[in-house]
């Protein structure tokens, strides 16, 4: 069972409406990760937390907002999205994020912009 | 700059037979080389790592890597498939932060 939980597993929403993901970590990972995945693809990086401080921003458009409310918390504002943004959202935590350990994903949140 | 290569789209295998999913490195440095299985609908988890130490890696699942320096390889191998290894296999290179994934290679199982 994953150690990551992120909800809700499944969003639907139009493009004007403002929803948020969350995900939840209680492993004391001091590092926080968003991954877009589009179906068969590898997960691509959006942003990363270290030490609740936003550390990366892979150029993500300005509708998705990042959030590190504490150490254990990562929540993702989604606001006037665009049909193409619908994908998988991964959120992953590791240990800290400038060594070689291993990523622990949680099960995702399926978006659907309609 | 680290990248990694997966050749392979697909690969079948019989149940009881050894499966080998493929993957080669670029990276300068000592590389940091993982292995992560995705499930349908699931998110991916990791079945392991090389950093440094002994080329032969065990992981989860029975799976187990070997990196080989010279060619450049840390190829993902299993002694005996089983229906359930069916998924979508990622290989990926460098620290936590900056993670490079590989394609993928969608593992067949077939009885």
């Amino acid at each position: 069972d994953t150690e990551v939980t992120q909800t809700p597993k499944h969003l639907v929403m139009g493009m004007t409406n403002k929803k948020s993901l969350k995900c939840e970590q209680h492993m004391g990972h001091r590092a926080m990760y968003w991954y877009k995945q589009k179906a068969k693809k590898p997960p691509e990086l959006m942003f990363v937390y270290s030490y609740e401080k936003l550390s990366i921003n892979e150029s993500v458009p300005s509708r998705f907002s990042p959030e590190c409310p504490n150490s254990s918390l990562l929540n993702l504002h989604l606001h006037a999205l665009q049909p193409e943004d619908s994908a998988l959202y991964l959120c992953a935590s590791s240990q800290e994020g400038s060594k070689g350990g291993e990523l622990f994903f949680g099960e995702g949140s399926r978006l659907t912009v309609l | 700059a680290q990248s990694v290569a997966q050749p392979e789209d697909q690969v079948n295998v019989a149940e009881g037979n050894p499966l080998t999913v493929k993957c080669t490195y670029s990276v300068s440095g000592n590389p940091y080389l993982f292995w992560y299985v995705q499930y349908p609908n699931r998110g991916l988890q990791f079945l392991l790592k090389y950093i440094t130490g002994d080329n032969l890696v065990k992981g989860s699942y029975g799976f187990e890597a070997e990196f080989n320096k010279s060619q450049t390889s840390f190829h993902l191998k299993k002694p005996s498939a089983l229906v359930s290894d069916s998924a979508l296999y990622f290989c990926a290179s460098g620290t936590a932060s900056k993670l490079t994934f590989g394609t993928g290679t969608r593992l067949q199982v077939t009885l």
